[in-house]
């Protein structure tokens, strides 16, 4: 069964400083990994997505991730934080039909200035 | 592009009534839409995949005689909770997935249901 696991349920940092959100993966074959942004009273917005093109992934508003699959995670950077960013991030794997989308806990980041 | 609309955005009911909830994808068509729900601070879990013009597939746990789901067009699909109880509420959010190109799915700003 193909899983995520995001391992912090709560992130706060300081306005301008980086971001790191972390997340750990289980698959049986190689998976399809995104990251999605939940701000209140919006809907999903994708910030990227892993199909097994280059390990380093590039997203939007400065948001990127990297893939490792030695250490199986997909964590989301961002080298500066904006007080925009503050919302509620979940860590994404695909199914093996590349369909139906499993869900990490989410990580709820708060930006302070 | 790709936007996904769902009606209504909230919905206060009482127990034993029936909701229906819509979600349309306004400028692409979707063959499959998902069902998605989600408890106050936590996750999205997955409850169905709607495929236009045949029967749904739930995950394993969810009430299909409860939750009704119809894909009845390319650009439609609908969520009917059925003798709705105060265990229901939740936020139901759908997602629809896009062939064209990226193969992306896009989702809706969600369904606040409460049910009294």
């Amino acid at each position: 069964a193909q899983s995520v696991t995001q391992l912090d349920s709560h992130v706060s940092v300081s306005e301008g400083t980086p971001v790191l959100l972390r997340c750990n993966y289980s698959s049986s074959y190689s998976p399809s990994l995104f990251w999605y942004v939940q701000h209140p009273n919006k809907g999903l917005q994708l910030l990227l997505k892993y199909t097994s093109a280059a390990t380093l992934v590039k997203g939007i508003n400065g948001f990127e991730a990297e893939f490792k699959k030695s250490e199986t995670s997909f964590h989301l950077t961002k080298p500066s934080a904006h007080m925009s960013d503050a919302a509620e991030y979940f860590c994404v794997v695909s199914g093996r039909t590349g369909y139906a989308l499993n869900f990490g806990k989410g990580t709820s980041l708060l930006v302070t200035p | 592009g790709a936007v996904v609309s769902q009606h209504p955005s909230w919905v206060i009911c009482k127990s034993g009534t029936s909701v229906k909830i819509e979600c349309r994808s306004l400028d692409f068509q979707a063959t499959t839409m998902f069902w998605y729900r989600q408890f106050p601070k936590q996750s999205l879990m997955l409850m169905a995949t709607s495929n236009e013009g045949s029967k749904a597939t739930y995950e394993q746990g969810v009430e299909k005689d409860k939750f009704l789901i119809n894909h009845a067009s390319l650009t439609l699909s609908t969520l009917t909770v059925t003798s709705a109880h105060p265990e229901d509420s939740s936020f139901y959010i759908c997602s629809a997935y896009r062939l064209a190109g990226d193969n992306e799915q896009f989702f809706g700003p969600g369904t606040r249901l409460t049910v009294l």
